[in-house]
């Protein structure tokens, strides 16, 4: 079992709907949970940060967490074609601060 | 603000030679990581340096190592470089456990 699991996708959601993306964890200590987007070619850039159970909001961005089912979500309302990127879930899980990325899930938007 | 710098974007190489890439952190981010994204393996973590100090390493071979200056920039030294080493190798910084922020990239190429 990987540490970090998110299905690859692609999902493809239309432009405006809203798109769920899923991260479940393997490590039931870990602490920091965060959410990157990846563009083709690019560098990943941090979009949320959560740290403790329940909802996080900032602008069209939602992070979900449940530490007691080990998962982590981002929904992104109001989805436009500029977010088709591949999104990568990463968590901090034991001692130190290295992050453990799962494998990504590419999301595409339609117009 | 400057974000985390990366040089040389693109290196290529051969087979048994030594690859130096550098980076420097944000401004006041006293750790630097280094991360490999190989082509189907996903992102993983590599190094970690706080403080001038090698804190942790991942599950890759010594000839693999690096180090941090005092002004807390880095290098990562690649020695004896095989076909797999080819990927793109990215640095990201921190302070403390703030969340971390990737550098746009060192595309490593072996020939």
């Amino acid at each position: 079992q990987k540490e970090v699991e998110q299905n690859s996708g692609p999902l493809s959601v239309p432009e405006g709907a809203i798109a769920s993306l899923n991260c479940t964890y393997s490590d039931r200590v870990s602490q920091s949970f965060f959410w990157y987007r990846q563009y083709s070619g690019k560098s990943p850039e941090l979009i949320m940060s959560i740290y403790s159970n329940g909802d996080k909001e900032d602008g069209r961005f939602t992070a979900q967490l449940n530490k007691a089912s080990q998962y982590v979500s981002l929904l992104i309302r109001d989805s436009q074609p500029s977010d088709s990127a591949t999104y990568l879930c990463a968590v901090i899980m034991n001692a130190g601060n290295m992050l453990t990325f799962g494998g990504g899930t590419r999301l595409m938007v339609k117009p | 603000e400057a974000g985390v710098t990366q040089s040389p974007t693109h290196l290529i190489k051969t087979r048994g030679q030594q690859a130096t890439l550098r980076c420097s952190p944000i401004s006041g981010h006293t750790s630097v990581y280094w991360y490999q994204q190989a082509l189907g393996l996903g992102l993983q973590f590599l190094l970690w340096y706080d403080e001038g100090e090698e804190r942790n390493r991942g599950n890759f071979p010594p000839r693999f190592s690096g180090r941090q200056f005092p002004n807390y920039s880095s290098e990562l030294n690649v020695n004896a470089l095989e076909l797999e080493d080819s990927a793109l190798y990215l640095c990201a910084s921190s302070l403390g456990n703030q969340p971390q922020h990737f550098g746009d990239g060192t595309r490593l190429s072996i020939l």
